[in-house]
C-alpha cells in the first residue's frame, strides 16, 4: 500500500536555527498535508498543498509540493521553543480520498 | 466546547475486557473519522462516517472493533475482548466537508494490561 517516508526521524537543534524535513513516497499524491502534534494532543494541520510545484508559507513555516508529486518538504525558520513536537506529512489515499495516510513523523527537539 | 471532545482521556483495560470510547465532534460537522496511533507511529485510519452512515471501515483491524454514529453526531468506538496490541491512542476527527479540513480531538490513550 501507499507509504510515506519521513526524514530525519528526529532532530536536535539550537533555538534560532532553521529546520528542514522532508517526506517521500513511491506513489503519487495529489495533495500533501503537514501536521504538528504536541504531546497529549491531536495533530493540527499546518499547511495544505494542492498543486505540483506549489510553495506555500504559514508564518515561519514554508512547504513545497514536489514536481514529481512524490515528495514534499517543510522548512521552519528561526526556530523557537514552541516548535518542539512531532511533524507529520500526510496525504489522501489514492483509492479513497476520505482516508488520510500519515508518515511516521519527524520529532523536533530544541536544545536549551 | 468549540473543539472535538473525546472521553475518557485515559483508559486502562484488562485483557479480554470490552471498552467504549466516545467522540463528540464539532457541532454541524458532517464527516467523522477515527484513527489509531501506536506509540512512535503516525495515526492510522480506522473508519469514516458521513452523518450517520459508515462509508468506510476498511481500516478496522478486526471484527472486535466496531464504530457507530447513530444520530449523525456523537460517535462511539467499541473494542471487544481487548488485546495488548490494541494499546494505542485513539484519535477522533471531524470535518465540515473535506478530510483535510478535519480537526482532531486530544485522543483516548488505551492501555491493555
Amino acid at each position: 500500500g501507499q507509504q510515506l517516508n519521513q526524514s530525519p526521524q528526529s532532530m536536535f537543534i539550537q533555538e534560532g536555527e532553521d529546520v528542514s524535513m522532508n517526506c517521500t513516497s513511491s506513489s503519487i499524491f495529489n495533495t500533501w498535508l503537514w501536521y504538528k502534534q504536541d504531546p497529549g494532543e491531536g495533530p493540527v494541520l499546518l499547511i495544505a498543498l494542492y498543486k505540483a510545484g506549489e510553495l506555500t508559507s504559514n508564518g515561519r513555516l514554508t512547504a513545497q509540493f514536489g514536481i514529481t508529486r512524490k515528495d514534499s518538504f517543510l522548512n521552519i525558520s528561526a526556530s523557537i521553543p514552541s516548535d518542539v513536537g512531532i511533524y507529520f506529512c500526510a496525504g489522501p489515499s489514492e483509492n479513497r480520498d476520505d482516508k488520510i495516510i500519515f508518515g511516521k513523523g519527524t520529532r523536533l527537539h530544541i536544545l536549551p | 466546547g468549540a473543539g472535538v471532545s473525546q472521553s475518557p482521556r485515559y483508559k486502562v483495560a484488562k485483557r479480554g475486557q470490552d471498552v467504549a470510547l466516545r467522540c463528540d465532534p464539532i457541532s454541524g460537522h458532517v464527516s467523522l473519522f477515527w484513527y489509531q496511533q501506536a506509540l512512535g507511529q503516525g495515526p492510522e485510519f480506522l473508519t469514516y462516517f458521513q452523518n450517520e452512515a459508515q462509508l468506510d471501515k476498511s481500516g478496522l483491524p478486526s471484527d472486535r472493533f466496531f464504530a457507530e454514529r447513530p444520530e449523525g453526531s456523537v460517535s462511539t468506538l467499541k473494542i471487544q475482548r481487548t488485546q495488548q496490541e490494541d494499546s494505542a491512542v485513539y484519535l477522533c476527527a471531524s470535518s465540515p466537508d473535506r478530510v483535510e479540513e478535519a480537526f482532531f480531538g486530544q485522543g483516548t490513550r488505551l492501555t491493555v494490561v
